[in-house]
C-alpha cells in the first residue's frame, strides 16, 4: 500500500548528539513537509520541501536541518543546537498534481526524548 | 504566524452529538481542516471545507463555517467510543503551502 513511513517510532538521544529522523513515502508526492508537536500544543512547521533539491523554513527551523536528494526522501537531522528537542515529530506529504488533491498527508510520527 | 483556537477538551456520551469549535484570524484563509489523531499516531484528515462555503456534510460529519465571525465547527452525529481522539483545526491558503493547526480538542466519549 503507498503511504509514509516514519522510522524509528522511538528515538533517544544524547546530549550533544545529533540524529536524524527518516521519512519515506511512496505515494510520488512532490512536496514533503516536517512538523513539531509538543503536548497540549498544535503542530509547528520546521521544514518544507515543494520539490527535490529546494526546501524551506518553517516557522521552528533553528537546531534543525533537512535534506531532499530524492523525491521519497526527506529526512530531517536534530542537531545539538536544538536545546529541547524532545517532542514528536511528524512528517507529511501532498502531490501537487491533478485535480481533486487531497491535503496533507502524515505519517505516524517518532517520538524523540533525551536521555 | 496565524492563529488558530480551540477549546482543549469535550467530553460527551455515546450516542450524542458533539460539537468542536475552531476560530482563526486570518481572513485570506481559503481552506479549513478537520484532523483526527489517535494516541502515539500521526494526523488523519476527517475533513476540509473551501472557505466560499457555508456547511459541508460527510456521513457523520457536518462542518459548519461562518467566515464573517472566522468560526468553523465540527458536528460529529452519533459519536461512538471510537471517535475519542483528538481534533485538530487547521487553515491554509491552500494545500501546498503552510498549515497553521490549533492545539487541538482531546475528546472523551464515555459509554
Amino acid at each position: 500500500d503507498g503511504g509514509i513511513t516514519q522510522s524509528p517510532k522511538y528515538l533517544f538521544r544524547k546530549e550533544g548528539q545529533n540524529v536524524t529522523l527518516s521519512c519515506e513515502q511512496n505515494l510520488n508526492h512532490d512536496a514533503m513537509y516536517w512538523y513539531r508537536q509538543d503536548p497540549g500544543q498544535g503542530l509547528r512547521l520546521i521544514y518544507y520541501s515543494q520539490i527535490v533539491n529546494d526546501f524551506q523554513k518553517g516557522d521552528i527551523a533553528e537546531g534543525y536541518s533537512v535534506s531532499r536528494e530524492k523525491k521519497e526522501s526527506f529526512p530531517l537531522t536534530v542537531t545539538s543546537a536544538q536545546k529541547n528537542p524532545t517532542a514528536f515529530y511528524l512528517c507529511a506529504s501532498f502531490s501537487t498534481g491533478g485535480l481533486g488533491n487531497q491535503p496533507q498527508h502524515f505519517g505516524d510520527g517518532t517520538r524523540l526524548s533525551i536521555l | 504566524g496565524e492563529d488558530v483556537e480551540q477549546s482543549l477538551f469535550l467530553s460527551v456520551r455515546e450516542g450524542d452529538s458533539s460539537v468542536i469549535n475552531c476560530t482563526y484570524t486570518d481572513s485570506s484563509s481559503t481552506y479549513l481542516y478537520w484532523y483526527k489523531q489517535e494516541p502515539g499516531a500521526g494526523l488523519q484528515l476527517l475533513t476540509y471545507i473551501f472557505s466560499n462555503m457555508d456547511m459541508k456534510q460527510d456521513q457523520r460529519l457536518t462542518v459548519l463555517l461562518n467566515k464573517k465571525d472566522k468560526h468553523l465547527s465540527l458536528r460529529i452525529a452519533d459519536t461512538q467510543t471510537g471517535d475519542s481522539a483528538i481534533y485538530f483545526c487547521a487553515e491554509s491558503i491552500d494545500h501546498f503551502n503552510k498549515f497553521y493547526f490549533g492545539s487541538g480538542t482531546k475528546l472523551n466519549v464515555k459509554p
